[in-house]
């Protein structure tokens, strides 16, 4: 499959926890890497793997995986949060990258 | 620290050729896979392709063709040239390496496709 399907909006309340979902048989076989993208400015990585982080980027940001499906979960949602969120893995193949459409975080 | 400086024309006309160049500081392009990503206004990101260590590129079969991705190992560099270009490919271009792994991006470049 080359497709990541993503939730188009989504929305939490501050302090509370969101997941945010992304599905694609890819995902099967290959994890999800997750961008964060604020207006105006380049993505920026934010988990990849099994749970790793960059430096810097806080331990409310986590992910998980069952079947088809990634998900990035935000325990405690910050103001900051508010962002639109990407996944992205290889296809099937293994040739290509795949992007999810995106998910419109906001934080109410 | 990995850093990626990109440059090129940001206004072209309909059937001009898009030219790009990334320039990779604090690292080499020896290692990693190195990526271009555009993102059209107001639209999510897209894959254009990438060019691995051994100079291999692979592109998305949805730019028909029109896409070349090339690297300079000498000057540590990488390229995207993308020939007729038209209004739908008007979008902020990004280099990126190791796209899935590490997340180093440029800082985008604006092209804009019009007559």
């Amino acid at each position: 499959s080359s497709e990541l399907t993503q939730d188009p909006v989504v929305s939490v309340a501050l302090g509370q926890t969101v997941r945010i979902t992304c599905q694609g048989d890819s995902l099967r076989n290959y994890y999800a890497t997750w961008y964060q993208q604020k207006p105006g400015q380049a993505p920026v990585l934010v988990i990849f793997g099994e749970n790793r982080r960059p430096s810097g980027i806080p331990d409310r940001f986590s992910v998980s995986s069952s079947g088809n499906t990634a998900s990035l979960t935000i325990t405690g949602a910050q103001a900051e949060d508010d962002a639109d969120y990407y996944c992205i893995s290889r296809d099937s193949s293994g040739d290509q990258v795949i992007f999810g459409g995106g998910t419109k975080l906001t934080v109410l | 620290q990995v850093q990626l400086q990109q440059w090129g024309a940001g206004l072209l006309k309909p059937s001009e050729t898009l030219s790009l160049t990334c320039a990779v500081y604090g690292g080499s392009l020896s290692n990693y896979y190195w990526t271009w990503i555009r993102q059209p206004p107001g639209k999510g990101l897209e894959w254009i392709g990438e060019i691995n260590h051994s100079g291999s590129a692979t592109y998305n079969p949805s730019l028909k063709g029109r896409v070349t991705i090339s690297a300079d190992m000498s000057k540590n560099q990488f390229s995207l040239k993308l020939t007729s270009v038209a209004a739908a490919d008007t979008a902020v271009y990004y280099c990126a390496g190791a796209l899935l792994t590490g997340g180093h991006w440029g800082q985008g470049t604006q092209v804009t496709v019009s007559s």
